[in-house]
C-alpha cells in the first residue's frame, strides 16, 4: 500500500525552528516528486513547493521562496519542510503529496498541524 | 503565475441533484494538466479528476471533468451524501502548481 506518514503536530513559539517529515513507503520513493501544501484554519490549499528526491530538483513558490526550506533523503524515504524562525502566521496545516513528474498529486500525507503561539 | 478562479464559492443542492463547478485560468492550462481535489473537513484532499476528464482510481463514475485552454469544469451528476464538501482544482503542469480558491457544496 502506497502511504505517506508525516510527522505529529507541533506546538512552537516565534522565532523558533522546526522541521517536520513525511516518510514514504509502498513504492520508489525517488521516482516521484513530493509537494507541500499549507492550509491555514478555515483557508483553501497552498502550494509551496516541491522537490524530486532523485536528485533533489527543488521548486518553490515565490510565495514561499526564502521562507522555508524544502529537503529529502532518499536513503530513508523521507522528505522534510523546515523554518529557521516561525512566525504566528505560519500556523496552518502542513501537507505532503506525491506525484509522478508532471502529475497530479494522487496520495497525501494525514497532515502535519502546526501552532505557532507565545 | 496561472490565477485559478473557482466559481461559485458556495454551492447549496439537495442530496440527487446535479452539482456543477467551474474553475478558469488566467492563461490557457494544458488539459493534460488540471487536476481536482475533494476534501471533506479534517481529512486531507482526495484526487478525484486528473488531465481535465480522467477519473483517478476507485472513483464513481458520477464524478466527471471537462474543459479546456482556460476553462474548466467538475460535474457531479447525482449527488450523494458523502459528496458533501470543499472541491479544488489544480494547474499542476506549470510552476507553481496553483490551486483554485475552492468551491463548498452543501447541503440545501
Amino acid at each position: 500500500e502506497v502511504q505517506l506518514v508525516q510527522s505529529g503536530a507541533e506546538m512552537k513559539k516565534p522565532g523558533e525552528s522546526l522541521k517536520i517529515s513525511c516518510k514514504g513507503s509502498g513504492y520508489i520513493f525517488t521516482n516521484y516528486w513530493i509537494g507541500w501544501v499549507r492550509q491555514m484554519p478555515g483557508k483553501g490549499l497552498e502550494w509551496m513547493g516541491n522537490i524530486y528526491p532523485y536528485d533533489s530538483d527543488t521548486r518553490y513558490s515565490p510565495s514561499f521562496q526564502g521562507q522555508v526550506t524544502i529537503s529529502a533523503d532518499k536513503s530513508i524515504s523521507t522528505a522534510y519542510l523546515q523554518w529557521s524562525s516561525l512566525k504566528a502566521s505560519d500556523t496552518a496545516m502542513y501537507y505532503c503529496a506525491r506525484s509522478p513528474p508532471l502529475f497530479a498529486f494522487d496520495t497525501w500525507g494525514q497532515g502535519t498541524m502546526v501552532t505557532v503561539s507565545s | 503565475e496561472i490565477v485559478l478562479t473557482q466559481s461559485p464559492g458556495t454551492l447549496s443542492l439537495s442530496p440527487g441533484e446535479r452539482a456543477t463547478l467551474s474553475c478558469r485560468a488566467s492563461q490557457r492550462v494544458s488539459s493534460r494538466s488540471l487536476a481536482w481535489y475533494q476534501q471533506k473537513p479534517g481529512q486531507a484532499p482526495r484526487l478525484l479528476i486528473y488531465a481535465a476528464s480522467s477519473r483517478a482510481t476507485g472513483i464513481p463514475d458520477r464524478f466527471s471533468g471537462s474543459g479546456s485552454g482556460t476553462d474548466f469544469s467538475l460535474t457531479i451528476s447525482r449527488l450523494e451524501p458523502e459528496d458533501f464538501a470543499v472541491y479544488y482544482c489544480q494547474d499542476h503542469g506549470s510552476s507553481p502548481r496553483t490551486f483554485g480558491g475552492g468551491t463548498k457544496v452543501e447541503i440545501k
